[in-house]
Formats: C-alpha cells, sequence, structure tokens
C-alpha cells in the first residue's frame, strides 16, 4: 500500500471551498485512492475513490494529478458538519487492506 | 438494514479479565476489520478477514485473537486485559469490487483499570 503524507491540521471558514492535499508519490499504477473522514468519535466514513480520472460524487470532488503522486479532495462548500479528520490512503482492489494514516484534521469556522 | 453491529458499546474490564467484542454485519461482506483508536490518535489495524475461515494480522494484532466461522461475524476477543488495551474499538466491513466502500461500525469504547 502506498504511504501518504498529509497536513496535520487546516481551517476553512463555513461556505468556501476546502481544498485537503495529500501525496502519495509510491503509488503504484494499480493502487486506487481513497479518502475517509471521522467526524468526533464516530465510525469513520467513505467519501471518495478514485484511480486516474478526477472523481465527483454528492459529498466531493477527487482531483488527481496526472502523474499520481498527489491528489486534492475538494468539499465545495464547507458546513460546520464537515468538521472531522481526514483520511487519505492508497487501496489495490481486490486486496483490501485499509491501513488509516494520521489524517488531516479540518475544522471550519463560521 | 442494520449495517455493522457493534457489541458492547461501553465496557470497563479488570486487569487480567478476558472479554470478546461481537462485531456483525448483515450486507453479505467478505471483507470484514477491527481497529483500535487510542485518545487523540489515529485507527490502528488489529486483524482483517478476506472470508469466512481466513483472517491474517494487521499492525498491532500482539494481545488479541480473532475468528470467522461465519460471513456475518467477526468476533474480537482479548485474553488477558491490559491497561494498554484501554481505546475504542471499531469494526468494518466492505465487498471486494471496484467501487467497495468500507462501512463502521459506532465503536465500542473499552476501558482496563
Amino acid at each position: 500500500d502506498a504511504k501518504t503524507t498529509q497536513p496535520t491540521s487546516m481551517d476553512c471558514a463555513e461556505g468556501r471551498a476546502a481544498n485537503l492535499p495529500c501525496n502519495h508519490s509510491t503509488i503504484s499504477g494499480n493502487e486506487y485512492v481513497y479518502w475517509y473522514r471521522q467526524i468526533h468519535s464516530q465510525g469513520p466514513q467513505y467519501i471518495i475513490h478514485g484511480l486516474k480520472n478526477n472523481e465527483t460524487n454528492e459529498m466531493a470532488s477527487l482531483i488527481i494529478t496526472e502523474d499520481r503522486k498527489s491528489s486534492t479532495l475538494i468539499l465545495p462548500h464547507a458546513t460546520l458538519r464537515d468538521t472531522a479528520v481526514y483520511y487519505c490512503m492508497g487501496l489495490i482492489q481486490g486486496a483490501q487492506k485499509l491501513v488509516f494514516g494520521q489524517g488531516t484534521r479540518l475544522t471550519i469556522n463560521p | 438494514n442494520a449495517g455493522v453491529t457493534q457489541t458492547p458499546k461501553f465496557r470497563i474490564l479488570k486487569i487480567g479479565q478476558s472479554m470478546t467484542l461481537q462485531c456483525t454485519q448483515d450486507m453479505n461482506h467478505n471483507y470484514m476489520y477491527w481497529y483500535r483508536q487510542d485518545p487523540g490518535m489515529g485507527l490502528k489495524l488489529i486483524y482483517y478477514s478476506v472470508g469466512a475461515g481466513i483472517t491474517d494480522k494487521g499492525e498491532v494484532p500482539n494481545g488479541y485473537n480473532v475468528s470467522r466461522s461465519t460471513t456475518e461475524d467477526f468476533p474480537l476477543r482479548l485474553e488477558l486485559a491490559a491497561p494498554s488495551q484501554t481505546s475504542v474499538y471499531f469494526c468494518a466491513s466492505s465487498y471486494v469490487r471496484s467501487d467497495a466502500e468500507a462501512f463502521f461500525g459506532q465503536g465500542t469504547r473499552l476501558t482496563v483499570v
């Protein structure tokens, strides 16, 4: 599994776009980039994943660089409920061993 | 659907006691996982299973045992509880498919005194 590096913490104003970066320079060609988040002390929640192309769903957008060495999770209109720890990880399909890093603690300010 | 259900939600154990944390899922998922999360820290993988009868160690397996006799259940056993095992334990499950996401239970908060 790819080693990922994320900033320890970030702040964002409510209503603005939150852009969370992740470096995964050792990612292999068949590893997907996955994002999860953990709100307070709840169980983690899946957000989005992608391989090469940019992806969008009802929660967020995922932008993956052409060389796949980094990605950015975008929450387009952050709300106070988006305050959480966000985890980026690399996973090989069909061999899912979910290993979490330290993540980014995102605080949305009113 | 209930999703991933963990019991109990809270438990206090004395040093040296044993207990089993229960985890069951009703989504017919192949993969199941156990994590622990110490205060202010990230999640650490204890054990995982890719199907009934198959289990493997994660990052921090010492002091724990698991079994997977059915697709639905993946219990975690603590044989000799120690204060270092005070933590919140999360169970998760997922399919093996291209858009698989993992679903997590609400956690078991364990205190060993």
